[in-house]
C-alpha cells in the first residue's frame, strides 16, 4: 500500500536554528499538506499546497514557515528560526483532491521536533 | 471558520462493549467526515469516512452517522477489542479549493480485557 514517507522521525535543535523536516507524499497525489501536533493536543492545519504553490496557510505559518516542493518528489517545510513553542509532532499528508470532491488524506508517521 | 468539538475526551469500555463518540460542526459547507485512529507515536490513520450525501456508513465493528441537521456526527465500535485502544479524531471538511481537515480534539479510548 502507498504511504507517506517523512525524514527525520525526531529533531532535536537549538532555539533559533533552521530546521527541514522532509516529506515524500503518495506519488499520484496532488495536494500536500502539513498539520502540527502539540503534545497532547489536536492535529492542527499549517499549510496546503497545489501546484508549486501555498493554496492556504493558518495563521499559525507566519514568515518563520515556508514550504517547498524542490523536485517533484520531495516535500519540505523549513522553519527559519526555531521557538521553543515549535515543539511539536509535524505531519505531512498527500491527497487527491481535485476540487470538488473531498479524498482520504494519507499522514505521515511524523517528524517529532524538539526545540531546545 | 469551521469549528469541531468531539466529546467525550476519554473514554474506557470492557472488551466486548460498544463505544460511541461524538463531534459536531460549525460550517454547514462542510460536506466531508473521516475518522482518524492515531496509535502510540505513529500518525494519523483514516479508519472511516462519510459524506454529506449519506447518513450512515458501516465496515464491521466501525460504524459512522451523520446528522446535517444538527451538525453533528458520531462514530460507534461494536465488540471493543483491546487492539482498539488509541486516541481517536473527528474531522471536518468543506470543499474549499484547499480540503484542508479540520480536527476534533480527540477521544483516548481505552478498552479493558
Amino acid at each position: 500500500e502507498p504511504e507517506v514517507t517523512q525524514t527525520p522521525s525526531h529533531q532535536v535543535t537549538q532555539m533559533g536554528q533552521e530546521v527541514i523536516l522532509r516529506c515524500v507524499p503518495i506519488s499520484n497525489h496532488l495536494y500536500f499538506y502539513w498539520y502540527r501536533q502539540i503534545l497532547g493536543q489536536k492535529v492542527e492545519f499549517l499549510v496546503s499546497f497545489y501546484n508549486n504553490e501555498i493554496s492556504e496557510k493558518s495563521e499559525i505559518f507566519d514568515d518563520q514557515f515556508s514550504v517547498e516542493r524542490p523536485d517533484g518528489s520531495n516535500f519540505t517545510l523549513k522553519i527559519r528560526s526555531t521557538k521553543l513553542e515549535d515543539s511539536a509532532m509535524y505531519f505531512c499528508a498527500s491527497s487527491q483532491y481535485q476540487g470538488s470532491t473531498n479524498t482520504e488524506a494519507f499522514f505521515g508517521q511524523g517528524t517529532r521536533l524538539t526545540v531546545v | 471558520g469551521e469549528n469541531v468539538e468531539q466529546h467525550p475526551s476519554t473514554l474506557s469500555v470492557q472488551e466486548g462493549d460498544s463505544a460511541v463518540i461524538k463531534c459536531t460542526y460549525s460550517d454547514s459547507a462542510s460536506n466531508y467526515f473521516p475518522w482518524y485512529k492515531q496509535e502510540l507515536g505513529k500518525g494519523p490513520q483514516l479508519i472511516i469516512d462519510i459524506r454529506s450525501n449519506v447518513g450512515e456508513k458501516k465496515d464491521q465493528r466501525i460504524a459512522v452517522t451523520l446528522n446535517k441537521t444538527a451538525k453533528h456526527f458520531s462514530l460507534h465500535i461494536t465488540e471493543t477489542q483491546p487492539e482498539d485502544s488509541a486516541v481517536y479524531f473527528c474531522a471536518a471538511s468543506s470543499p474549499t479549493n484547499t480540503d484542508k481537515l479540520i480536527f476534533g480534539t480527540g477521544t483516548r479510548l481505552q478498552v479493558f480485557p
